[in-house]
């Protein structure tokens, strides 16, 4: 079946400039995360989102960052003024039903180039 | 967060077996232990979880210290696609809620023809 989706694939953008980051997670999975990898670096965890409990924003690095997700479906990053330091591949994980083995299925990312 | 150690590269040949070490001195009880890679340019992937019991499937085989506080990933034949970065993650093992991975540098593994 079809796996995570993201879009864009790869987005350039000004500095300063508003960016939305689009994922797609698969069907029926309750649960969707975002993580951040920089260029040679680990992945660094942002937000995740379980059915209707709050979500966990506690990776989120500053209030130029927020996310959305309608329901069970596809969920939204914003990044406001965007700046070179956020640059970088941003990735989204979706998992099904409740418990923590679930594994997470990521998609590919979108790759963030700020100029 | 109980955290992990491994070896930042391995190399391997070929189809040779290939295993990757993890230590977690601070495991505790309710930690599963989890393997995902990630390939060149894609999201990672899940490769095997498990609690104390080795494990099977059809990607590797993940063997667990009777005390829990290391477990080794072993890829039966290596080939060139194993080509990547190998995470070793301790996941709380409790139903309420799934609860996001963290992730650490890894391991990264060449194979060589």
């Amino acid at each position: 079946g079809a796996g995570v989706s993201q879009s864009p694939s790869n987005k350039v953008t000004e500095k300063g400039k508003d960016v939305e980051l689009r994922c797609d997670p698969i069907s029926g999975h309750t649960a969707l995360y975002w993580y951040r990898q920089r260029l040679g670096q680990g992945l660094e965890f942002l937000i995740y989102f379980q059915g209707n409990s709050a979500p966990d924003k506690s990776g989120l690095p500053s209030d130029r960052f927020s996310a959305e997700r309608t329901g069970e479906s596809v969920s939204t990053l914003t990044i406001q003024r965007t700046q070179q330091e956020d640059s970088a591949v941003y990735l989204c994980a979706s998992s099904s039903r409740q418990g923590t083995n679930s594994p997470l299925h990521f998609g590919n990312g979108t790759r963030l180039t700020v100029t | 967060d109980a955290k992990t150690t491994q070896p930042n590269s391995m190399e391997s040949n070929e189809e040779e077996p290939v295993h990757l070490p993890c230590n977690h001195s601070t495991i505790s009880g309710t930690d599963y232990i989890h393997w995902y890679r990630q390939l060149p340019s894609q999201g990672p992937e899940y490769v095997i979880h498990g609690l104390t019991s080795n494990v099977n499937n059809r990607m590797a085989s993940l063997a667990i210290a009777e005390d829990r506080k290391s477990s080794t990933l072993i890829l039966h034949r290596a080939t060139l696609r194993d080509a990547a970065v190998y995470y070793c993650i301790l996941r709380k093992g409790f139903d309420s809620g799934n609860t996001p991975l963290v992730f650490g540098k890894g391991t990264r593994l060449s194979v060589i023809a």
